[in-house]
């Protein structure tokens, strides 16, 4: 398995510009899940799917964000207008069941500048 | 927020000894996860230990819970240059088991 593939790897645009974040989860998990990484804030959690449905969205910082699985394998975050603020490292990440059921598998990250 | 926080914020040691990093929590918890973060990379699982256990070894680390002090410690032994990476606790939270991660120690092992 290519494990959890995350589209595009960085992403550099300007203020009020729409961001769109990719994320294929690996194939069988039934869990995703949207992170943001900076220095100030650490990692924090943004929003938790369960079989492609929103269970929990109280960590998406405003209105300007939205995410989407509309099926299994894809899921989106969108950013619309981005600000300089929401530059930073985001990641998602995906968990399965049974024994897996508590780790969580990364993908590699897409690093976005808001100029 | 963060539940955990990690102790020390950084690290530097020699390759060949021995590194350890702490972390503490706030609520009751059924297991604490701990993972690995290269630069410039995603989170990596390294081992999970449960609320019913006190001592885990997984090769080279061995990971102790304290539920009664709500601590945990993550110990490399051995370390190599190759274990440079900051590491992360993270607790479940929510009905999901959604997890929350402490800001995690730099380490660095020089060769």
């Amino acid at each position: 398995d290519a494990g959890v593939i995350q589209s595009p790897r960085h992403e550099v645009t300007e203020m009020g510009q729409e961001v769109t974040l990719r994320c294929k989860p690996i194939s069988g998990h039934n869990s995703l899940f949207w992170y943001r990484q900076t220095m100030m804030r650490g990692l924090e959690l943004l929003i938790y799917f369960n079989n492609n449905v929103p269970i929990d969205d109280s960590g998406m910082p405003e209105d300007r964000f939205s995410a989407k699985m509309p099926n299994a394998s894809f899921s989106t975050l969108k950013i619309q207008p981005s600000e300089p603020r929401d530059s930073a490292v985001y990641f998602c990440a995906s968990r399965g069941q049974g024994v897996s059921y508590n780790e969580q598998f990364f993908g590699p990250g897409t690093r976005l500048t808001v100029l | 927020s963060q539940q955990g926080e990690e102790d020390p914020q950084a690290l530097s040691i020699q390759e060949g000894e021995n590194a350890t990093m702490n972390c503490s929590y706030k609520t009751s918890i059924n297991n604490l996860q701990w993972y690995r973060q290269n630069s410039g990379r995603g989170l990596v699982h390294l081992i999970l230990i449960r609320s019913n256990e006190r001592e885990k070894h997984s090769g080279r680390l061995r990971v102790t819970l304290d539920t009664s002090k709500k601590s945990s410690s993550l110990l490399i032994t051995a370390s190599r240059a190759a274990d440079t990476a900051s590491y992360f606790c993270a607790t479940p939270f929510g009905a999901g088991n959604m997890l929350t991660f402490g800001g995690g120690t730099r380490l660095m092992v020089k060769p």
